[in-house]
């Protein structure tokens, strides 16, 4: 079963601007991770927060955490063409540690 | 290795065949999962094992699916008797330490049952 939920499903925008993409799980967690996958590739890591830290950053992704709210968004600043692609949360089951993923958001950025 | 080597990377079967794909993780990860992942969907948590135990099958969608690990490096996804509804990217993924921590992908075996 799935764990989170992203949100939007899909988003679409112009080269430059910023995307926000959310997500919410339903336990309590360890820790949330963000994925990246290219149509028809595996998933790629991209960013993991644990449950004691509320934001991180990696280059021009940002990545908050609420988990009093159980929610988390991914932030992508100045978006390029090459950002396409579905972006997906997961975060551990609680006592389990298997890591569970939402369904994703497909993101499309306009050259 | 240097990544998750997943084989083969397209499978078709027949209706009631069996198929068994192959994961092979990155050397030494502890962690391995199975997730299936249908087209448009988020993948879908299957099976876990930390070496050799297979410590969570409850993603298992029937007992027609089988999942080894017999020597904690290697892993079998079986499913017997494939159904029109197996068909699914099947994605392997390992990790190195603990289970909630950077999961590293395969390209995944996308398997259609006609």
């Amino acid at each position: 079963s799935q764990q989170g939920e992203e949100d939007p499903q899909a988003l679409s925008i112009q080269e430059g601007e910023n995307a926000t993409m959310n997500c919410s799980y339903k336990t309590s967690i360890n820790n949330l991770q963000w994925y990246r996958q290219n149509s028809g590739r595996g998933l790629v890591h991209l960013i993991l927060i644990r449950s004691n830290e509320r934001e991180k950053h990696s280059g021009r992704l940002r990545v908050t955490l609420d988990t009093s709210k159980k929610s988390s968004s991914l932030l992508i600043t100045a978006s390029r063409a090459a950002d396409t692609a579905s972006y997906f949360c997961a975060t551990d089951a609680g006592n389990n540690n298997d890591m569970r993923f939402g369904a994703g958001t497909r993101l499309t950025v306009k050259p | 290795g240097a990544g998750v080597s997943q084989s083969p990377r397209y499978k078709v079967a027949k209706r009631g065949q069996d198929v068994a794909l192959r994961c092979d993780p990155i050397s030494g990860h502890v962690s391995l999962f199975w997730y299936q992942q249908a087209l448009g969907q988020g993948p879908e948590f299957l099976t876990y094992f930390q070496n050799e135990a297979q410590l969570d099958k409850s993603g298992l969608p029937s007992d027609r699916f089988f999942a080894e690990r017999p020597e904690g490096s290697v892993s079998t996804l079986k499913i017997q008797r494939t159904q029109q509804e197996d068909s699914a990217v099947y994605l392997c993924a390992s990790s190195g330490d603990w289970a909630s921590e950077k999961l590293f992908f395969g390209s995944g075996t996308q398997l259609s049952v006609l």
